[in-house]
């Protein structure tokens, strides 16, 4: 199975500013179609998962500006430009290349 | 409006059998693969399996293979999660997603969650 290494677990950030979350796969995630299967979900407190980058960088419908991805091979980072209070939650990136698909073990966003 | 809407939680004790359920709606359920995805308390997310609507054939992690059977009736628009021998360790919420773009490896869509509580 591909293993996602997601850095850090936790992460404590002051309203209105930057946050970055780091992705790491165990294999390259680029597949000979040219896309890379690398996607993004944030779990809200008591909520499902909800989809937020898939393909690496494409922000799903809905999803603020304020959230970015980016990376290539094995190597990936979700950014938030300016955090608000919405945003706490548990994020996880998430392999589609192999199966079976596997997620991080998720990052603890949580309020300063 | 697209919806997944799962059955209700769920108290059984260990060898009992369960089956739940994810019904979709506002849009075409056969053109849309369904997956099913573990929580365990406090955990992370887990992908168990997932099903083509339109043939009803299911892929397996192979964490899964053999513990559970995934199934879906397409003239009901329903997937199913079944157990036919529970276990304590399978307590855990368990979601079902729509796969993007149809076919695509990704989850566009999420139910609510059905929680399983099994205990003796």
């Amino acid at each position: 199975d591909i293993v996602m290494t997601q850095t850090p677990l936790s992460l404590s950030v002051t309203p209105g500013q930057p946050a970055s979350i780091s992705c790491k796969s165990s294999q390259s995630l680029l597949h000979s179609d040219g896309k890379t299967y690398l996607y993004w979900y944030l779990q809200k407190p008591g909520q499902s998962p909800q989809l937020l980058i898939y393909e690496v960088s494409s922000r799903f419908s809905g999803v603020p500006h304020r959230f970015s991805g980016s990376g290539s091979g094995t190597d990936f980072t979700l950014k938030i430009s300016r955090v608000e209070a919405g945003d706490v939650g548990v994020y996880y990136c998430m392999q589609g290349i192999h199966l079976p698909y596997t997620f991080g073990q998720g990052t603890n966003l949580e309020i300063k | 409006e697209v919806l997944l809407v799962q059955s209700g939680a769920e108290v059984k004790k260990p060898g009992e059998s369960l089956r739940i359920s994810c019904k979709g709606s506002g849009y075409s359920f056969t053109n849309y693969w369904i997956s099913w995805v573990r929580q365990m308390p406090g955990k992370g997310l887990e992908w168990m399996g997932r099903i083509d609507p339109s043939d009803s054939y299911p892929n397996y992690s192979p964490s899964f293979q053999g513990h559970v059977t995934i199934s879906a009736d397409k003239s009901i628009s329903t997937a199913f999660l079944q157990w036919n021998n529970l276990k304590a360790s399978d307590t855990a919420i368990y979601y079902c997603a729509r796969h993007g773009r149809g076919y695509d490896p990704f989850f566009d869509y999420w139910g609510q969650g059905t929680l399983v509580t099994v205990s003796s």
